[in-house]
């Protein structure tokens, strides 16, 4: 267990519709990460939030956005679904807000566009 | 995000063998290099990892050898047992993180008992 809590699990939803993704970081963790991981594409960055502030974007799509809490737990907004939005999304934390430290992953969230 | 090209895609390895993954990177600005275990149905789980300025990181059975100049770093698994049997990406990382982990596409391994 990496100490980071994803849910839903499984979610399965309809084209245009919107769903929100919840993220809890390890304990002491200050920085969160968004990746989307899908058979063609593999693992993309999507983006970074460190101590509430957004830190660094990737390959986000203008229809996702994605805010970090005051008590450190991330949500990712993912709207005007299409069906290539279906793919495993995870988030990562890690306690430094630069590269070189350990990102601890979540189990997932699988989202099935229908 | 520059690209992290990885080898093989797939691999299959008869147990007690040695496993080799291979990576190149092309940003010269990453500057920690870490390789991810992934099993079925789970997150990637950081393995082992390298900065640039050593040659060879060796962890137990797990050693990842770092060639600067080429832009090319490899995973060895020594002893291949079928607990390994997983899907393996390296990663490029540059200290500002401005870019987050920059994935190669995995390499799915078998182990054969």
């Amino acid at each position: 267990d990496s100490g980071v809590t994803q849910t839903p699990k499984h979610l399965i939803t309809a084209t245009g519709q919107r769903v929100t993704l919840r993220c809890s970081p390890r304990s002491g963790d200050l920085s969160v990460y968004w990746y989307q991981q899908s058979l063609d594409q593999g693992l993309q960055f999507l983006i970074q939030y460190y101590n509430g502030e957004e830190r660094a974007k990737g390959n986000i799509l203008e229809r996702f956005s994605a805010q970090q809490f005051p008590d450190l737990h991330s949500e990712l907004n993912l709207s005007s679904l299409e069906l290539g939005d279906s793919a495993l999304y995870f988030c990562a934390s890690s306690v430094a807000g630069t590269g070189n430290t350990e990102a601890f992953f979540g189990q997932g969230t699988r989202l099935t566009v229908v | 995000q520059q690209q992290v090209k990885q080898s093989p895609q797939s691999l299959i390895v008869q147990k007690g063998g040695i496993s080799i993954i291979n990576c190149a990177y092309e940003n010269t600005a990453f500057d920690y290099f870490p390789w991810y275990q992934q099993f079925p149905g789970k997150g990637p789980a950081l393995l082992i990892a390298i900065r640039p300025d050593v040659s060879e990181k060796k962890e137990g059975r797990f050693t990842i050898s770092f060639n600067k100049s080429a832009k090319q770093f490899s995973l060895h698994i020594m002893d291949s047992q079928p607990g390994d049997s997983a899907t393996y990406f390296c990663a490029g990382d540059s200290g500002g993180g401005a870019d987050g982990l920059t994935f190669g596409k995995g390499t799915h391994l078998i182990i054969q008992p």
